[in-house]
């Protein structure tokens, strides 16, 4: 079975750190682009980031370029999410994706940034 | 960035009866490779979001044929041919030809 699976939310201070996980199974890790989304309480979807199947190329949304730092394990299979300077803006689900078309979300892990 | 205008955005329909959802893009989504990039989700209360369509018009494996999507260029269509009560949600179009991908706002569909 094809899964996608996240950890590493929690609640942060504003200008805090946060490393977000996605631990990938049932199918072949290294061959797919990965994806992180995000979904403020009650709001819509926001992309966040992507990154190669090499991990050569990535790509972030502007609310976040210069503090977080999307990253991947192969050997793993693994995907991770380095956030830093966090933001009360930055509260939100966060769901890593399979491929720029998102045929696979996780369940999603919280993320809450606040004093 | 692309701006991806959805409506309405709010859908009550009635069981058995047909539903659409209109979606707009701010520019073209037909990328290079001749492909278009829009694709439909459903997220359920309580769920994370489940890809129905892709490319415009293609079934994900395992969705029910009364949901179709249709369109071209900077319009498309997500359709139900007939609600059922597990289609209330939230639906969400979304395009991935040009970076950053977009979301649309989210149409939810709700039972009268």
């Amino acid at each position: 079975e094809v899964q996608l699976v996240e950890s590493g939310g929690g609640l942060v201070q504003p200008g805090g750190s946060l490393r977000l996980s996605c631990a990938a199974s049932g199918f072949t890790f290294s061959s797919y682009w990965m994806t992180w989304v995000r979904q403020a309480p009650g709001k819509g979807l926001e992309w966040v980031a992507y990154i190669k199947p090499d991990g050569s190329e990535n790509s972030y949304v502007d609310s976040v370029k210069g503090r977080f730092t999307i990253s991947r394990d192969n050997a793993k299979n693994s995907l991770y999410l380095q956030m830093s300077s966090l933001r009360a803006e930055d509260t939100a689900v966060y769901y890593c994706g399979r491929r720029g078309g998102m045929d696979v979300w996780g369940q999603g892990t919280t993320v809450t940034v606040s004093s | 960035d692309v701006v991806m205008t959805q409506s309405p955005l709010s859908l009550p329909v009635t069981l058995g009866q047909p539903a659409s959802i209109s979606c707009r893009s701010s520019q073209s989504l037909v990328s290079s490779d001749g492909n278009t990039y829009l694709s439909w989700f459903q997220q359920r209360p309580g769920q994370s979001p489940r890809r129905l369509i892709y490319k415009v018009s293609k079934w994900e494996s395992g969705v029910p044929d009364r949901f179709s999507g249709s369109g071209s260029g900077t319009d498309f269509t997500l359709k139900f041919s007939r609600v059922e009560a597990e289609d209330v949600g939230v639906y969400y179009c979304m395009q991935h030809t040009h970076w950053p991908y977009t979301f649309g706002q989210g149409t939810k569909l709700e039972i009268k």
